[in-house]
């Protein structure tokens, strides 16, 4: 069973567009929502967190996006520049479970020049 | 960079093998996780150690095992590989003490391929 689900799979996007990728999850004990960034070659890297009693949270240009009623949550990229082309991840975890992370499966963002 | 590094960066082996896969944590980092990643998937959690204690693991079979080390360093084992065993396979180490959210920094990984 995916608790975590991601779409869309993979995202072209110009440069200077905004980047929207969407995650949905299912367990109400989550608690924790990570976005990672993976590089060809790399681990992941925390890229943005936010934690449910909040519905927003900005840094620099990735916004995420969070709404507890409709178990979803978003990342937006803005301005997008083709360094930001990568692998992205949401995922979640809650402080029941020895701090697991449920990753998302993953969407392969390209930004074009 | 993350300052936590995993070695071989890459492996080769044969079903039925085992395998050991190295990790060196952040200094005062006292929790390490374990990751497997498939081709085009994310990563599932496989287990976590907190000094030195096994502390929450996910469904993977007994065959995968792993130690910590008072030194920050840690090992994943895997007995009786199976080609489904090919993956991506990555550590992550945090700060904080069990139970507590942390941010988890992630090593490159170590690729394994099993023919």
């Amino acid at each position: 069973q995916q608790q975590v689900k991601q779409s869309p799979q993979s995202l072209i996007v110009q440069k200077g567009g905004i980047s929207i990728i969407n995650c949905a999850y299912e367990n109400t004990a989550f608690d924790y929502f990570p976005w990672y960034q993976q590089f060809p070659g790399k681990g992941p890297a925390l890229l943005i967190a936010i934690r449910p009693d909040v519905s927003e949270k900005k840094e620099g240009r990735f916004t995420i996006s969070f709404n507890k009623s409709a178990k979803q949550f978003s990342l937006h990229i803005m301005d997008s520049q083709p360094g930001d082309s990568a692998t992205y991840f949401c995922a979640a975890s809650d402080y029941s479970s020895a701090s697991k992370i449920i990753f998302g499966s993953g969407t392969r963002l390209s930004i074009r020049p | 960079e993350t300052g936590v590094t995993q070695s071989p960066t890459h492996l080769i082996k044969t079903r039925g093998q085992q395998v050991t896969l190295r990790c060196s944590s952040q200094s005062g980092h006292n929790t390490v996780s374990w990751y497997q990643q498939a081709l085009g998937q994310g990563p599932q959690f496989i287990f976590q150690y907190y000094r030195e204690e096994e502390n929450g693991r996910g469904n993977f079979p007994p065959r995968f095992s792993g130690l910590q080390f008072p030194n920050y360093s840690s090992e994943l084992n895997v007995n009786a590989l199976e080609l489904d065993d090919s993956a991506l396979y990555l550590c992550a180490s945090s700060r904080g003490a069990a139970g507590q959210l942390e941010t988890q920094y992630f090593g490159p990984g170590t690729r394994l391929l099993v023919l």
